[in-house]
């Protein structure tokens, strides 16, 4: 059975920061890994997804990379803002097609 | 392109009534629909699948008796609570994928419905 956990649960920098969200898998046998960010008591807003057979995939000032080996991925946020502040998801998506999600990352970019 | 509306985004029932959410897939057909509950500060978890025509197929622990769930179109997918009690007040959100897109098991989420229960 997947298991997706997420470290750090909560963080909080300071502005202009760079960081990395760490995402774990148990089963390596995946079709994609997702982030996402979710605002409070808002809906997802996908960032960026790996395919399999993909390493890395990059967005503005957000980079995801996936080792299927190791059961990781992590999400790279350069430059961090107040405006990153947010709950960041990750999501592996397994034989059945189901996403299952990680336990989630509580962001506090400080100004 | 790729967009799920929910509705409505937010309701309050009494206990003991039934509630129903609607999600809908704007511009593609959905064969397959997911629904997730999200309890306070938790991650989302997945109640159940559903595809067009078929009976949904629920995680373990989810009732079917309670959360009915109705996907008979390509677009539209529904979740009805019923006998809401309070403990049934959570955010639902609803997902499709699209078959024939790219990225075949991709899953697209709609904004979510925040159900409270009095």
């Amino acid at each position: 059975k997947q298991e997706v956990t997420q470290i750090p649960a909560a963080l909080s920098v300071p502005e202009g920061e760079n960081l990395v969200l760490n995402c774990s898998f148990t089963d390596s046998a995946i079709y994609n890994l997702q982030w996402f960010r979710q605002d409070p008591g808002k809906g997802l807003t996908s960032l960026l997804l790996i395919q399999s057979s993909q390493r890395e995939q990059t967005s503005g000032r957000l980079n995801a990379s996936l080792d299927k080996s190791s059961g990781r991925s992590t999400l790279y946020i350069a430059a961090s803002q107040p405006g990153d502040s947010a709950t960041y998801l990750c999501a592996a998506t397994s034989g059945t097609y189901k996403y299952i999600f990680g336990t989630g990352t509580r962001l506090k970019v400080l100004a | 392109g790729a967009v799920v509306s929910q509705h409505p985004s937010w309701v309050i029932c009494k206990s003991g009534t039934s509630v129903k959410i609607e999600c809908r897939s704007l511009d593609f057909q959905a064969t397959t629909m997911f629904w997730y509950r999200q309890f306070p500060k938790q991650s989302l978890m997945l109640m159940a699948t559903s595809n067009e025509g078929s009976k949904a197929t629920y995680e373990q622990g989810v009732e079917k008796d309670k959360f009915l769930i109705n996907h008979a179109s390509l677009t539209l997918s529904t979740l009805t609570v019923t006998s809401a009690h309070p403990e049934d007040s959570s955010f639902y959100i609803c997902s499709a994928s699209d078959p024939v897109g790219v990225r075949t098991y991709e899953q697209y989420f709609g904004p979510g419905t925040r159900l409270t229960v009095t």
